[in-house]
Formats: C-alpha cells, sequence, structure tokens
C-alpha cells in the first residue's frame, strides 16, 4: 500500500495563529487528496478535496478561508488553519487515492491543539 | 445524505472469542464500502475494501461482507487477539471519491 506521511505529528500553537499541516505521499504521485478532521469520539469528517494544480473543493461548513490548502506538487498538500481558536483543536488527517485502486490511503495525523 | 451507523459503540471480549462489527447506511447507492482499523491517536489502516458488486472480501482471520440492498456490512474476526484492540471504522464510498465515515467500534480484547 501507498506511504502517506504527515508533519507535524503533534503540534500546540497559541489562539490567534496560524498552524501549517504537511501531508506527503512517498512512493506515488496523488493527483488527489483529501483532509478530514476528528473530534474526540466522533467521526472523520471529510473538509476538502485537495486537487493538484487547482483549487481544493470544501465541504459544506468548512471555511475555505480559515482552512488553506494548497496542492503544488503531486506529492505534497498542505492545509493551514489560519487564526486558529481552541475550537479547531483536532486531529487532522490527509489520505491520498492511489489511481490504480479505489482503495484510499491514510496518514498518521496530526493533533492539534489550540491553549 | 449518506448516514453511516455502526453498532455496537464499543465491545469486550475474551481472547479467543469470534464476533462481528455491524455498519449500516442510509444510501445503497454506493461505490464500495471499506474497514479501517484506528489505533488510539493514530491514522488509519486499510483492512477490506468491498465493491458494490462484491458480496465479500476476507483477508487472514478478517471476513468482511455487504449486502447493499439492505444497507448492511459486517466484519467477521475470527480468534480474536489482544492485538486486535482497537477502533475498527467502517467507511463507503459516495460520489466522486470521497468516504463517509461511521463513528466506529472500540474493540478491546483481554488476556
Amino acid at each position: 500500500g501507498a506511504v502517506v506521511s504527515q508533519h507535524p505529528s503533534r503540534v500546540i500553537c497559541k489562539s490567534g495563529t496560524s498552524v501549517k499541516i504537511e501531508c506527503r505521499s512517498l512512493d506515488f504521485q496523488a493527483t488527489t487528496m483529501f483532509w478530514y478532521r476528528q473530534f474526540p469520539k466522533q467521526s472523520l469528517m471529510l473538509m476538502a478535496t485537495s486537487n493538484e494544480g487547482s483549487k481544493a473543493t470544501y465541504e459544506q461548513g468548512v471555511e475555505k478561508d480559515k482552512f488553506l490548502i494548497n496542492h503544488a506538487s503531486l506529492t505534497l498538500s498542505t492545509l493551514t488553519v489560519t487564526s486558529a481558536h481552541p475550537e479547531d483543536s483536532s486531529f487532522y488527517i490527509c489520505s491520498v487515492k492511489q489511481g490504480s485502486t479505489d482503495t484510499q490511503y491514510f496518514g498518521p495525523g496530526t493533533r492539534l491543539t489550540v491553549l | 445524505k449518506q448516514e453511516v451507523t455502526q453498532i455496537p459503540a464499543a465491545l469486550s471480549v475474551p481472547e479467543g472469542e469470534n464476533l462481528v462489527l455491524n455498519c449500516s447506511f442510509t444510501d445503497s447507492a454506493i461505490y464500495n464500502l471499506q474497514w479501517f482499523r484506528q489505533d488510539p491517536g493514530k491514522g488509519l489502516t486499510s483492512l477490506l475494501l468491498i465493491q458494490s458488486s462484491q458480496r465479500e472480501q476476507t483477508s487472514g482471520r478478517l471476513n468482511a461482507s455487504l449486502d447493499k440492498s439492505s444497507g448492511r456490512s459486517t466484519l467477521y474476526i475470527a480468534a480474536s487477539q489482544p492485538g486486535d484492540s482497537a477502533t475498527y471504522l467502517c467507511a463507503v464510498r459516495r460520489t466522486g471519491t470521497a468516504l463517509i465515515f461511521g463513528k466506529g467500534t472500540t474493540l478491546s480484547v483481554s488476556s
């Protein structure tokens, strides 16, 4: 299966600051990556679909100006949480879809804590 | 709107037991269904993927079935082991490639 990495694995920041999370596909080129968010004891919720070289598609209720997504290359997508607030504290997970199959491969996740 | 429900929310069993995890979905027009495992504070590991045209998939001690018409899937774990302790997530693929997840079943296997 595909290897997907995320950096950082854990980040603590002050309210009002911005945090960038990286998602890398290590062994194949991914034209599409997905960003999910998971609150404690809740399911993963899709935030946005990141397409290489074009604007991301955001799910209803997700603020595109707050959660900036950049997919500048076929192996890297970044999610920037701007002006973070405590309610943004969550587990953020990215995934990539391997073109030859329907399987999605997930990164290890990033735990964001906003103080 | 597609909704995915997993029952039970939590399950505790002694080592060696066979067990079944349930997943139901409201819209039967799915492309596929996938079962994942998530360890605490970790990402997801794909266990089994069932295409909409398939009835079941097997991998080692795991067997997943799909009844698309009734909107149900089950994950069968044979001879459970303490290392199986984790949260198991069911997800269905809707139009496009996004996955809709259930809340998961947290399994605890005691030795």
